[in-house]
């Protein structure tokens, strides 16, 4: 059975950089067939898609925050990284990585259990 | 972007009630549509998935139907473990969006 989990500083500055990475075992990132993704929940609200990875190394992200997030992939590793840049008090949230089934229509099957990361000074 | 609408936000059922969830869209999905749950402090567990297959390992009192804007997450027996949290997601159009949940608590 594929687990994931996440891991990374719990607290972020605003204006730094948010990093976390998810660590992947039962499975292999470089056997293909699904893709990797990043879904982040605000304290006591809804789930926000950031945007998936596949282990080629192609990305997609949610448009509404595209210009600060990179995702990575180290398949030497089986892991795949998250960065956001310049982030504010609305970043901070519960972070969660899941593998994702569909390119085109992607659902989430599998999740790690989340790591809350908090920005502030 | 697809705008969704969970009803009801919080619902109060006693264990064995048949429990109804329903989730409409702003547009046509056609079958694109997942339904998950979580429980207070883990990750959100996929039940149900191209709107009525349920996923491996999910009991059978849970089941899913509609198609096009129209859905609905029937829990025909409700358990103790089923209090939780309830959320659709659409997978038709980038980006993938969640509903705003349903929270079915103890009555």
């Amino acid at each position: 059975q594929v687990q994931l989990q996440e891991s990374g500083p719990g607290l972020v500055k605003p204006s730094q950089t948010l990093s976390l990475t998810c660590t992947v075992s039962g499975g292999s990132i470089s056997s293909g067939g699904y893709y990797w993704s990043w879904i982040r929940q605000h304290p006591g609200k809804g789930l926000e898609w950031i945007g998936y990875i596949y282990y080629s190394g192609s990305t997609y992200y949610n448009p509404s925050l595209k210009s600060r997030v990179t995702i990575s992939v180290d398949t030497s590793k089986n892991q795949f990284s998250l960065k956001l840049s310049s982030v504010t008090a609305a970043d901070t949230a519960v972070y969660y990585c899941a593998r994702t089934f569909g390119e085109l229509f992607p659902y989430f099957d599998y999740w790690g259990q989340g790591t809350l990361v908090t920005v502030s000074s | 972007v697809i705008w969704m609408t969970q009803s009801p936000s919080l619902l109060s059922a006693s264990t064995g009630d048949r429990v109804i969830i329903s989730c409409r869209m702003s547009q046509g999905i056609s079958s694109y549509l997942a339904w998950y749950q979580q429980k207070p402090g883990k990750a959100p567990e996929l039940l149900i998935y191209a709107a009525s297959t349920l996923q491996s390992g999910v009991p059978s009192r849970f089941s899913g139907s509609g198609s096009g804007t129209d859905f609905t997450l029937t829990i025909s027996c409700l358990q103790s473990e089923d209090f939780a949290t309830y959320y659709c997601q659409q997978y038709y159009s980038f980006p993938p969006t969640f509903g705003q949940g349903t929270k079915v608590e103890i009555k």
